[in-house]
């Protein structure tokens, strides 16, 4: 079935340096891709979204590019404030043979020190 | 801003009590979710609503799960009875149509049960 695969945490960085989160995928389609967020105490979030093939996304800062090629969705931020602190989830979706299913990553917890 | 409602925020039961979650979704959205996340882990669907009708409940353990949405607006999740393992966050999701790709997910802070 469908899955997907993210680096494993917590990755922990200090202000203003370059982020990495890796995210693979297996989808026997053509699934969107997404990235949500959760910040401490809050509810998840979409955070950006691609849905075909070499499509990018990106929102405040963070950006990821679909890659069908190495089944791939990884996302990168030059720049990381204390405020980015939060857990990231990659997951997918594939209504050509998941349905309407949304199917997420472990996530991976980010800590941005001052 | 519209949210999605839950409530309670917190949950504290024994073993083979009964409990049961609400979840208000923004209005208008016509698809609600209902997933558990257990710690570590990322969220996983338990039971998808088109208004009031159920579209995708196969992960629903049936023989203690139950959930519904008679209006079409608000949702009850139930477990009866609880189990050590249902010790989890459960969330509430509403998006406007059922296609994810296009139709964004909306969450609530959901509920945090621990079963004793």
């Amino acid at each position: 079935g469908d899955s997907v695969t993210q680096m494993e945490g917590p990755v922990t960085l200090s202000e203003e340096a370059f982020l990495t989160i890796n995210c693979t995928y297996t989808a026997t389609g053509y699934p969107s891709l997404f990235w949500y967020v959760q910040y401490p105490g809050e509810g998840l979030q979409l955070l950006l979204k691609a849905t075909k093939a070499d499509d990018k996304g990106s929102n405040k800062g963070f950006e990821a590019t679909y890659r069908k090629e190495t089944t791939s969705f990884h996302l990168e931020k030059g720049s990381v404030q204390v405020s980015d602190s939060a857990v990231y989830f990659c997951a997918l979706s594939d209504e050509n043979t998941g349905g309407f299913k949304t199917i997420f990553g472990a996530g991976t917890r980010l800590f941005v020190k001052a | 801003e519209a949210e999605v409602a839950q409530s309670p925020r917190y949950k504290i039961t024994e073993k083979s009590q009964a409990v049961a979650f609400w979840c208000d979704p923004i209005s208008g959205h016509a698809t609600l979710y209902w997933y558990r996340q257990i710690l570590g882990q990322g969220p996983e669907l338990l039971v998808q609503f088109q208004d009031e009708s159920v579209v995708d409940d196969s992960q629903l353990p049936k023989d203690r799960f139950s959930a519904e949405r008679l209006k079409g607006v608000d949702s009850t999740l139930k477990i009866q009875p609880a189990e050590l393992g249902d010790s989890a966050m459960y969330l509430c999701a509403s998006s406007r149509g059922r296609s994810p790709g296009y139709n964004e997910q909306f969450f609530g802070p959901g509920t945090r049960l621990t079963v004793l």
